[in-house]
């Protein structure tokens, strides 16, 4: 398994603004992932992070909003830019730890914007 | 594409009374399968997995899993649910075959649990 940390847990944000939140595992891994999770919804994955290369986006999220840094093999953050209140939601980032790539979650960042 | 349906977006049982959570699945390959339960305001924990070693899985507190692939499913179960298995419980297909796999997640099963 692996022990993933996020920062801040939670935040209230005013419309226009941008929050970085940061994710950091207690090991080295390849992929870290970053999902988003709509209030009532199921999860929906943004990105995938992998070190020393550009991130890979899914369809309907782009980097001007979700910029994403991927420094070293323990850390990573998620941008949410200029922000609306669509963008309330609980983000998760996620490594693929196991021998069958199951992944391991960190408690989430519950975002909310005014 | 992988994708899961999960059949039932609330399912209501008394305490110590069994628990059925139903789950199919489409894969174009041998597919990795799992269920992840989440807490109020907790994160997401890994309850079980499949990979094709056995199709009868064993899980955490008591809850298993059985892959049946002539009716692609993958239902949840428990004998006897405790107050504290009230959550959201997701099931979970990984897509891609080689490398890393990426997750698809159904829309959740809310599980509550009566005295």
């Amino acid at each position: 398994s692996a022990v993933i940390s996020q920062k801040p847990s939670r935040d209230i944000c005013q419309r226009g603004t941008s929050l970085t939140i940061q994710c950091q595992v207690d090991s080295q891994v390849t992929m870290m992932f970053w999902y988003r999770q709509q209030p009532g919804q199921s999860l929906t994955l943004i990105a995938t992070a992998n070190q020393g290369s550009e991130a890979t986006y899914e369809s309907g999220f782009v980097i001007d909003k979700f910029p994403i840094s991927r420094p070293n093999l323990t850390f990573s953050t998620l941008t949410v830019s200029n922000m609306s209140p669509e963008d309330s939601s609980i983000y998760l980032c996620s490594v693929d730890r196991g021998p069958y790539n199951e992944q391991f979650f960190g408690p989430g960042t519950r975002l909310t914007v005014l | 594409a992988q994708s899961v349906t999960q059949l039932d977006s609330h399912v209501s049982v008394s305490e110590g009374t069994p628990v059925l959570l139903r789950c199919n699945y489409s894969s174009s390959y041998s597919p990795s399968l799992f269920w992840y339960v989440q807490h109020p305001n907790k994160g997401l924990q890994l309850l079980l997995k499949y990979t094709s070693a056995a199709t009868l899985v064993k899980g955490i507190n008591g809850f298993e899993a059985e892959f049946k692939k002539s009716e692609t499913s993958f239902h949840l179960t428990k004998p006897s649910a405790h107050m504290s298995d009230a959550a959201e419980y997701f099931c979970v297909v990984s897509e891609g075959n080689t490398g890393f796999q990426k997750l698809v997640f159904g829309t959740g099963t809310r599980l509550l649990v009566s005295p």
